[in-house]
């Protein structure tokens, strides 16, 4: 158990609709990031933030959006949703020393989205 | 850009055997290293990283990796491979300085024979 939760564990959905799907980071961990893992695109960075601010883009879709709250969980949202965006979402949190800095991130278990 | 390579989409091995999997990256600086392994269904667990220091590196289930500038490799390897070894593992570089987005290869799927 890496300490990082998401929900819910499954969704499926209708295309055209509007999900959320939520991460808890580890205590105390400061940073999240959002992952996409799909069968023809592997996995790919989507989002980090930092403390509330958004830090880092990766090939988000205009249609996607995150924010990171004061109490440092962070959700995800994915709208307009069409058939190619069915695949695990991955949360994982760090905590880096500073802004600039790397550390290890670890891995929620994931949310898999089903869009029919 | 950073970019990562397996080049080995699927392995097989017998229970017991040793085990290499392949990782070379792109990098300009140097590279964050890290190997995660997911089972079926699962989300990704760490296996070990390499940060700095010495190239060889321990990690948890009995897994190495060595760090081999010259060659742009970061390779996985064990002793001995176990039934629950069976797999997919994803080698993996971060960046520093405010970037720290993980770059993943595309994994090598790892089959364990009786």
């Amino acid at each position: 158990d890496s300490g990082v939760t998401q929900t819910p564990k499954h969704l499926i959905t209708a295309t055209g609709q509007r999900v959320t799907l939520r991460c808890s980071p580890r205590s105390g961990d400061l940073s999240v990031y959002w992952y996409q893992q799909s069968l023809d695109q592997g996995l790919q960075f989507l989002i980090q933030y930092y403390n509330g601010e958004e830090r880092a883009k990766g090939n988000i879709l205009e249609r996607f959006s995150a924010q990171q709250f004061p109490d440092l969980h962070s959700e995800l949202n994915l709208s307009s949703l069409e058939l190619g965006d069915s695949a695990l979402y991955f949360c994982a949190s760090s905590a880096p020393t500073s802004a600039t800095s790397t550390d290890t991130q670890y891995f929620g278990p994931g949310t898999r989205l089903t869009v029919l | 850009a950073q970019s990562v390579t397996q080049p080995d989409i699927h392995i097989t091995v017998s229970e017991g055997a040793s085990l290499e999997l392949r990782c070379n990256y792109s990098y300009g600086a140097t590279p964050y290293l890290f190997w995660y392994v997911q089972s079926p269904g699962q989300g990704l667990q760490l296996l070990l990283k390499y940060f700095s220091g010495d190239t060889l590196v321990q990690g948890i289930k009995g897994f190495e990796a060595e760090f081999k500038r010259s060659q742009s490799s970061f390779n996985l390897r064990k002793p001995s491979v176990h039934w629950s070894d069976a797999a997919e593992y994803f080698c993996a570089v971060g960046a520093i300085s405010g970037n720290e987005k993980l770059t993943f290869g595309t994994g090598t799927r790892l089959t364990i024979i009786p």
